[in-house]
């Protein structure tokens, strides 16, 4: 099981706005990044820092945190932006990183 | 530009090693922590190992741990994963990835294309 926990799926319409969220009791100590990784391709850093979008990351991607629930926001979403997304951070000891189980996202 | 390639991947039988190497360019490696993470076919991500960047503090995870030995070479830019007493459910896609770390915390900016290793008799 991980220390960090994911809806295995989402789905949203064309356009309109999406949640994924991301619980853990380690996320109130260390700060979550989100990653968003496309069939046969390596994972892409979205969010970092909770907050932070890398560049050249669309601004339609947003992060933001509350309590021990990370969430990443994508308003407005593409058919582009059909895809898994992963949270991480590290772990209660500190030492170890660890993945949420990872958000399977439909753009209806 | 950042560059990490992996290498050393394939079919192993359950109970033998394999070591996978990634070269990295384009930075200065001896100042990145760097990571193996890892992806069944068809599952999740799952983090492996981290080496610091000089090489002296090292952590795995529970699934590998006691099993894997992650090293790195600053002289040659390269970072290894020893693997021994393989697992069929080891097999898994393994990418290399370069963390950075500052006020915003820690995350993995760069990751190589990934090598495959499969675990079967």
């Amino acid at each position: 099981s991980s220390d960090l926990t994911q809806d295995p799926a989402v789905s949203v319409a064309l356009g309109q706005t999406v949640r994924i969220t991301c619980q853990g009791d380690s996320l109130r100590t260390y700060y979550a990044s989100w990653y968003q990784q496309k069939p046969g391709q390596a994972p892409l850093l979205v969010v970092y820092g909770e907050t932070t979008r890398p560049s050249g990351i669309p601004d339609r991607f947003s992060g933001s945190r509350s309590g021990n629930t990370a969430s990443l926001t994508i308003t407005g979403a593409q058919a582009e932006d059909e895809a898994d997304y992963y949270c991480n951070s590290r772990d209660s000891s500190g030492n170890h990183r660890v993945f949420g189980g990872g958000t399977k996202l439909t753009v209806l | 530009q950042v560059q990490l390639v992996e290498s050393g991947g394939g079919v192993v039988q359950p109970g033998r090693s394999l070591r996978l190497s990634c070269a990295a360019s384009g930075f200065t490696f001896s100042s990145k922590n760097m990571h193996w993470v890892r992806q069944a076919p068809g599952k999740g991500l799952e983090w492996v190992a981290i080496v610091s960047s000089d090489g002296t503090s090292k952590y795995y995870g529970d699934s590998v741990k006691g099993r894997f030995t992650i090293s790195r070479d600053n002289s040659k830019n390269t970072l290894d994963l020893q693997m021994n007493s393989l697992r069929p459910e080891d097999t898994a896609m393994y990418y290399c990835a370069r963390e950075r770390s500052g006020w915003t915390g820690d995350y993995f900016d760069y990751w190589g294309q990934g090598t495959l290793v499969t675990v079967s008799s």
